[in-house]
Protein backbone atom coordinates (compact mmCIF):
# COMPACT_ATOMS: atom_id res chain seq x y z
CA UNK A 1 0.00 0.00 0.00
CA UNK A 2 1.24 3.68 -0.66
CA UNK A 3 1.03 6.77 1.11
CA UNK A 4 2.21 10.18 1.39
CA UNK A 5 3.09 12.69 4.41
CA UNK A 6 2.62 16.18 3.98
CA UNK A 7 5.22 17.59 7.01
CA UNK A 8 3.28 20.96 7.05
CA UNK A 9 -0.27 21.39 7.30
CA UNK A 10 0.47 25.21 6.80
CA UNK A 11 3.23 27.40 5.55
CA UNK A 12 3.45 31.29 6.15
CA UNK A 13 6.12 33.05 4.03
CA UNK A 14 6.50 36.45 2.67
CA UNK A 15 6.57 37.66 -1.10
CA UNK A 16 9.64 36.96 -2.67
CA UNK A 17 11.04 34.60 -0.55
CA UNK A 18 11.58 30.86 -1.31
CA UNK A 19 8.78 28.40 -0.50
CA UNK A 20 9.42 24.83 0.59
CA UNK A 21 6.58 22.23 1.12
CA UNK A 22 7.73 18.86 2.25
CA UNK A 23 6.72 15.84 1.22
CA UNK A 24 7.51 11.78 1.93
CA UNK A 25 5.92 8.94 0.30
CA UNK A 26 5.98 5.37 0.86
CA UNK A 27 5.81 2.90 -1.75
CA UNK A 28 6.41 -0.79 -2.63
CA UNK A 29 7.50 -0.20 -6.43
CA UNK A 30 9.05 3.04 -8.43
CA UNK A 31 6.50 5.48 -7.96
CA UNK A 32 4.92 8.48 -10.12
CA UNK A 33 4.50 11.19 -8.11
CA UNK A 34 2.26 14.47 -8.50
CA UNK A 35 2.07 17.76 -6.83
CA UNK A 36 -1.48 19.04 -7.73
CA UNK A 37 -2.32 23.02 -6.29
CA UNK A 38 -5.88 24.24 -5.51
CA UNK A 39 -6.79 27.81 -5.44
CA UNK A 40 -10.44 28.65 -3.74
CA UNK A 41 -13.25 28.07 -5.39
CA UNK A 42 -11.35 26.13 -8.27
CA UNK A 43 -10.46 22.47 -9.05
CA UNK A 44 -7.30 20.67 -8.21
CA UNK A 45 -4.35 21.72 -11.23
CA UNK A 46 -1.16 19.88 -11.85
CA UNK A 47 1.72 21.82 -10.89
CA UNK A 48 3.88 19.15 -12.16
CA UNK A 49 4.89 15.61 -12.08
CA UNK A 50 7.52 12.70 -11.50
CA UNK A 51 7.44 9.58 -13.60
CA UNK A 52 10.99 8.38 -13.14
CA UNK A 53 12.76 10.53 -15.40
CA UNK A 54 14.51 13.29 -14.29
CA UNK A 55 14.95 13.75 -10.69
CA UNK A 56 14.60 17.28 -10.72
CA UNK A 57 11.11 17.81 -12.00
CA UNK A 58 10.09 21.51 -13.10
CA UNK A 59 6.32 22.42 -13.22
CA UNK A 60 3.96 25.63 -13.96
CA UNK A 61 4.61 28.98 -12.26
CA UNK A 62 8.48 28.43 -11.28
CA UNK A 63 7.63 25.77 -9.09
CA UNK A 64 9.88 22.33 -8.98
CA UNK A 65 10.56 19.46 -7.49
CA UNK A 66 13.20 17.27 -6.82
CA UNK A 67 12.74 13.12 -6.06
CA UNK A 68 15.21 11.87 -3.77
CA UNK A 69 14.51 7.76 -3.37
CA UNK A 70 16.95 7.18 -0.56
CA UNK A 71 14.99 9.95 1.47
CA UNK A 72 11.79 8.90 -0.42
CA UNK A 73 10.95 12.15 -0.38
CA UNK A 74 9.66 14.80 -3.28
CA UNK A 75 10.01 18.25 -1.88
CA UNK A 76 8.32 21.40 -3.77
CA UNK A 77 10.21 24.60 -3.80
CA UNK A 78 10.05 27.90 -5.53
CA UNK A 79 12.67 30.62 -5.34
CA UNK A 80 10.28 33.72 -4.60
CA UNK A 81 7.15 33.41 -3.97
CA UNK A 82 4.12 35.87 -5.35
CA UNK A 83 1.29 36.59 -4.17
CA UNK A 84 -0.99 34.57 -6.48
CA UNK A 85 1.18 31.35 -4.76
CA UNK A 86 -1.67 31.38 -1.78
CA UNK A 87 -3.09 28.39 -1.93
CA UNK A 88 -3.37 24.78 -0.66
CA UNK A 89 -0.95 22.20 -2.43
CA UNK A 90 -1.29 18.51 -2.55
CA UNK A 91 1.67 15.95 -2.51
CA UNK A 92 -0.13 12.88 -4.48
CA UNK A 93 0.90 9.34 -5.67
CA UNK A 94 -0.34 7.34 -7.96
CA UNK A 95 -0.97 3.41 -7.57
CA UNK A 96 1.28 0.57 -10.04
CA UNK A 97 -1.86 0.03 -12.04
CA UNK A 98 -2.03 3.57 -13.03
CA UNK A 99 -5.77 4.37 -11.54
CA UNK A 100 -5.62 5.59 -8.32
CA UNK A 101 -4.34 8.17 -6.65
CA UNK A 102 -3.46 8.84 -2.89
CA UNK A 103 -3.25 12.30 -1.77
CA UNK A 104 -1.58 13.83 1.05
CA UNK A 105 -2.87 15.90 3.61
CA UNK A 106 -2.39 19.15 1.94
CA UNK A 107 -0.35 22.35 2.97
CA UNK A 108 -2.25 26.10 2.79
CA UNK A 109 0.52 27.97 2.16
CA UNK A 110 0.24 31.73 2.96
CA UNK A 111 1.80 34.38 1.13
CA UNK A 112 2.31 37.58 3.20
CA UNK A 113 3.10 40.61 1.64
CA UNK B 1 -8.12 24.94 -22.24
CA UNK B 2 -10.58 22.24 -21.58
CA UNK B 3 -11.61 21.34 -17.95
CA UNK B 4 -14.04 19.68 -15.96
CA UNK B 5 -17.17 21.16 -14.60
CA UNK B 6 -19.32 19.80 -12.02
CA UNK B 7 -22.81 20.74 -11.06
CA UNK B 8 -23.95 22.04 -8.23
CA UNK B 9 -20.78 23.82 -6.71
CA UNK B 10 -23.11 22.68 -3.64
CA UNK B 11 -25.79 20.68 -2.34
CA UNK B 12 -28.21 20.64 0.77
CA UNK B 13 -30.02 17.51 1.53
CA UNK B 14 -31.83 15.60 3.95
CA UNK B 15 -30.30 13.00 5.70
CA UNK B 16 -32.02 9.38 3.82
CA UNK B 17 -32.63 11.47 0.67
CA UNK B 18 -30.52 10.15 -2.69
CA UNK B 19 -28.35 12.97 -4.43
CA UNK B 20 -26.84 12.50 -7.91
CA UNK B 21 -23.81 14.79 -8.50
CA UNK B 22 -22.86 15.67 -12.01
CA UNK B 23 -19.51 15.25 -13.70
CA UNK B 24 -18.28 16.40 -17.47
CA UNK B 25 -15.39 14.79 -17.96
CA UNK B 26 -13.27 16.54 -21.20
CA UNK B 27 -14.11 15.24 -24.32
CA UNK B 28 -11.95 13.12 -25.62
CA UNK B 29 -11.01 11.31 -22.09
CA UNK B 30 -11.92 8.31 -21.36
CA UNK B 31 -11.20 7.56 -18.03
CA UNK B 32 -13.34 9.12 -15.26
CA UNK B 33 -13.18 9.16 -11.50
CA UNK B 34 -14.85 10.25 -8.66
CA UNK B 35 -12.92 11.49 -5.33
CA UNK B 36 -13.62 12.80 -1.89
CA UNK B 37 -12.31 14.90 0.59
CA UNK B 38 -13.99 15.00 3.98
CA UNK B 39 -13.41 18.43 6.11
CA UNK B 40 -10.11 18.42 7.82
CA UNK B 41 -9.66 15.06 6.17
CA UNK B 42 -7.49 13.51 2.87
CA UNK B 43 -8.65 13.54 -0.26
CA UNK B 44 -9.92 10.37 -0.94
CA UNK B 45 -10.04 7.94 -4.16
CA UNK B 46 -13.70 6.41 -4.75
CA UNK B 47 -14.05 5.03 -7.74
CA UNK B 48 -12.81 4.92 -11.63
CA UNK B 49 -14.89 4.43 -14.45
CA UNK B 50 -13.96 2.95 -18.21
CA UNK B 51 -15.73 1.61 -21.33
CA UNK B 52 -19.25 1.69 -19.29
CA UNK B 53 -18.10 -0.09 -16.09
CA UNK B 54 -16.08 0.13 -12.92
CA UNK B 55 -12.50 -0.68 -13.28
CA UNK B 56 -11.82 -0.14 -9.68
CA UNK B 57 -13.53 0.91 -6.19
CA UNK B 58 -12.77 1.68 -3.01
CA UNK B 59 -13.83 0.20 0.35
CA UNK B 60 -15.98 3.43 0.83
CA UNK B 61 -17.76 2.82 -2.53
CA UNK B 62 -20.49 0.63 -0.96
CA UNK B 63 -24.08 -0.28 -2.65
CA UNK B 64 -25.46 2.96 -1.49
CA UNK B 65 -23.23 4.59 -4.20
CA UNK B 66 -23.37 4.33 -7.33
CA UNK B 67 -21.62 5.80 -10.90
CA UNK B 68 -22.85 5.90 -14.28
CA UNK B 69 -22.24 7.69 -17.89
CA UNK B 70 -26.12 8.13 -18.99
CA UNK B 71 -24.73 9.88 -22.20
CA UNK B 72 -22.20 11.04 -24.28
CA UNK B 73 -20.90 13.82 -21.93
CA UNK B 74 -22.06 13.43 -18.35
CA UNK B 75 -20.43 11.14 -16.16
CA UNK B 76 -22.85 11.02 -12.52
CA UNK B 77 -22.58 10.24 -9.09
CA UNK B 78 -25.43 8.61 -6.98
CA UNK B 79 -25.67 8.44 -3.29
CA UNK B 80 -28.96 6.51 -2.63
CA UNK B 81 -29.91 7.30 0.89
CA UNK B 82 -27.71 9.73 2.29
CA UNK B 83 -25.95 9.93 5.63
CA UNK B 84 -24.66 12.52 7.93
CA UNK B 85 -21.33 11.19 7.11
CA UNK B 86 -21.37 11.63 3.43
CA UNK B 87 -21.42 15.36 3.71
CA UNK B 88 -17.62 16.21 2.07
CA UNK B 89 -16.49 17.82 -0.92
CA UNK B 90 -16.45 15.38 -3.85
CA UNK B 91 -14.20 15.58 -7.12
CA UNK B 92 -14.73 14.66 -10.10
CA UNK B 93 -11.70 13.70 -12.36
CA UNK B 94 -11.00 12.27 -15.90
CA UNK B 95 -8.03 10.97 -17.87
CA UNK B 96 -7.39 9.77 -21.15
CA UNK B 97 -5.99 6.44 -20.14
CA UNK B 98 -4.64 4.73 -17.50
CA UNK B 99 -1.76 6.33 -16.22
CA UNK B 100 -1.83 9.60 -17.63
CA UNK B 101 -2.70 12.95 -15.93
CA UNK B 102 -6.35 13.20 -13.90
CA UNK B 103 -7.62 16.51 -14.30
CA UNK B 104 -9.96 17.86 -11.39
CA UNK B 105 -12.98 19.26 -11.77
CA UNK B 106 -13.73 22.29 -8.72
CA UNK B 107 -16.05 20.38 -6.85
CA UNK B 108 -19.11 19.84 -5.47
CA UNK B 109 -19.43 20.44 -1.36
CA UNK B 110 -22.38 17.88 -0.18
CA UNK B 111 -23.73 18.92 3.41
CA UNK B 112 -26.72 16.15 4.69
CA UNK B 113 -28.61 17.42 7.47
Amino acid sequence: AQSVTQLDSHVSVSEGTPVLLRCNYSSSYSPSLFWYVQHPNKGLQLLLKYTSAATLVKGINGFEAEFKKSETSFHLTKPSAHMSDAAEYFCVVRDAAGNKLTFGGGTRVLVKP
Amino acid sequence: EPEVTQTPSHQVTQMGQEVILRCVPISNHLYFYWYRQILGQKVEFLVSFYNNEISEKSEIFDDQFSVERPDGSNFTLKIRSTKLEDSAMYFCASSTGVGETQYFGPGTRLLVL
